[in-house]
């Protein structure tokens, strides 16, 4: 089982489209990281926060922390193509910060 | 490319047999991380190496096992393989240890125990 959820596993969507994806846990995290990932290749780091209620954006992303440091979501406004990919969250152990739990991922396809 | 070189990029082998899978981090950076991703469990993290210590042990089976050298570079060695450690393993590299060190992955290397 997966320490950090996320949903939806799947997602398929038309260009120009918004989308949510939720990484949820149970457990609290020092921080939380988001990668994309793309077919044959490993996963490249997007962002990370650290606080609390953060919320970052970069470009058309927007990602946002859990107030409680539990969970996080990323926003795509206007999704292109060029945004299809795996989407994984990671957090960062609160007793050692060398330990990260990712989640199963978010498959997003979008179609031109 | 993340400077960061996984060898072999495939493997094919037996159960019962014993692999080892070779990392080389990027030039400068003093921490490697392993991770084992399969279809049905994401990507699981195995252990990480800081300057040739031990910082960190994830969900690493007692088959399995790590180093760090001198050099930097590490091997991870998967002994006794069952048809269950078929997966993609992935090195990935940072300048420090802890969280705020962005890790830059390997391509990884796919593993499959027939």
């Amino acid at each position: 089982t997966q320490l950090l959820e996320q949903s939806p596993q799947f997602l398929s969507i038309q260009e120009g489209e918004n989308l949510t994806v939720y990484c949820n846990s149970s457990s609290v995290f020092s921080s939380l990281q988001w990668y994309r990932q793309e077919p044959g290749e490993g996963p490249v780091l997007l962002v990370t926060v650290v606080t609390g209620g953060e919320v970052k954006k970069l470009k058309r992303l927007t990602f946002q922390f859990g107030d409680a440091r539990k969970d996080s979501s990323l926003h795509i406004t206007a999704a292109q193509p060029g945004d299809t990919g795996l989407y994984l969250c990671a957090g960062v152990g609160v007793y050692n910060f060398n330990k990260f739990y990712f989640g199963s991922g978010t498959k997003l396809n979008v179609k031109p | 490319d993340s400077g960061v070189t996984q060898t072999p990029k495939h493997l094919i082998t037996a159960t019962g047999q014993r692999v080892t899978l070779r990392c080389s981090p990027r030039s400068g950076d003093l921490s490697v991380y392993w991770y084992q991703q399969s279809l049905d469990q994401g990507l699981q993290f195995l252990i990480q190496y800081y300057n040739g210590e031990e910082r960190a042990k994830g969900n690493i089976l007692e088959r399995f096992s790590a180093q760090q050298f001198p050099d930097l570079h590490s091997e991870l060695n998967l002994s006794s393989l069952e048809l269950g450690d078929s997966a993609l393993y992935f090195c990935a590299s940072s300048v420090g240890a802890g969280e705020y060190n962005e890790q830059f992955f390997g391509p990884g290397t796919r593993l499959t125990v027939l």
